[in-house]
């Protein structure tokens, strides 16, 4: 399972674009890169997947570079509601079952 | 939009009691999953479900806990002897699919054990 490395917190404000990276170095050929977003007291909620380039959903943008080793979750123009905590997850458990979450990066929006 | 419910939204409970977590999947998903996360800290595979039995289970899910699918719509996760270390946030999940990118998650059970 590859690991993956995202910042702690981030912080922004309401209006702005965020852009989350996430590095990931040892990716397997067939792992996937999902990010999830968990608000305070609620189950994460699946944002956007992705293998390579850019996917893009009415949520936000998942830029994958061709070397896979690192992924950018793009949020445009945020909003107070996307305080939160934002999760990059490479594949999934060796049986495939599974999701397994790192400690995330809270980003925090004010106006 | 369809959504994974949990019930009850709160518990507590009192040290080596038993307790049963209830979630409704969503209904055309065969793959089912429970997580926890204990406060501030990541959230926890705990087992998954599919075809009426177990998939996987993590080193968490030891003798104490269970899972059913007691008919066709619910799924329990069933703590037998509850401890304080038990106190956390309890998700069920469901999926569609087996490769277990998309999970859509119910609004979570906060068991609290004194």
């Amino acid at each position: 399972l590859a690991k993956t490395t995202q910042p702690i917190s981030m912080d922004s404000y309401e209006g702005q674009e965020v852009n989350i990276t996430c590095s990931h170095n040892n990716i397997a050929t067939n792992d996937y890169i999902t990010w999830y977003q968990q608000f305070p007291s609620q189950g994460p909620r699946f944002i956007i997947q992705g293998y390579k380039t850019k996917v893009t959903n009415e949520v936000a943008s998942l830029f994958i570079p061709a070397d896979r080793k690192s992924s950018t979750l793009s949020l445009p123009r945020v909003s107070l509601s996307d305080t939160a905590v934002y999760y990059c997850l490479v594949g999934v458990n060796q049986a495939g079952t599974a999701l397994i979450f790192g400690k995330g990066t809270t980003l925090s929006v004010s106006s | 939009e369809p959504e994974v419910t949990q019930t009850p939204s709160h518990q507590v409970t009192q040290m080596g009691q038993e307790v049963i977590l209830r979630c409704v999947p969503i209904s055309n998903h065969l793959y089912f999953y429970w997580y926890r996360q204990i406060l501030g800290q990541k959230v926890e595979f705990l087992v998954s479900f599919y075809n009426n039995e177990i998939s996987e289970k993590s080193e968490i899910f030891d003798d104490q806990f269970s899972v059913e699918r007691p008919d066709g719509s619910n799924f329990t996760l069933k703590i037998r002897s509850t401890k304080l270390e038990d106190s956390a946030m309890y998700f069920c999940a469901s999926s569609r699919d087996r490769e277990a990118y998309e999970q859509y998650f119910g609004p979570g059970t906060r068991l609290t054990v004194t």
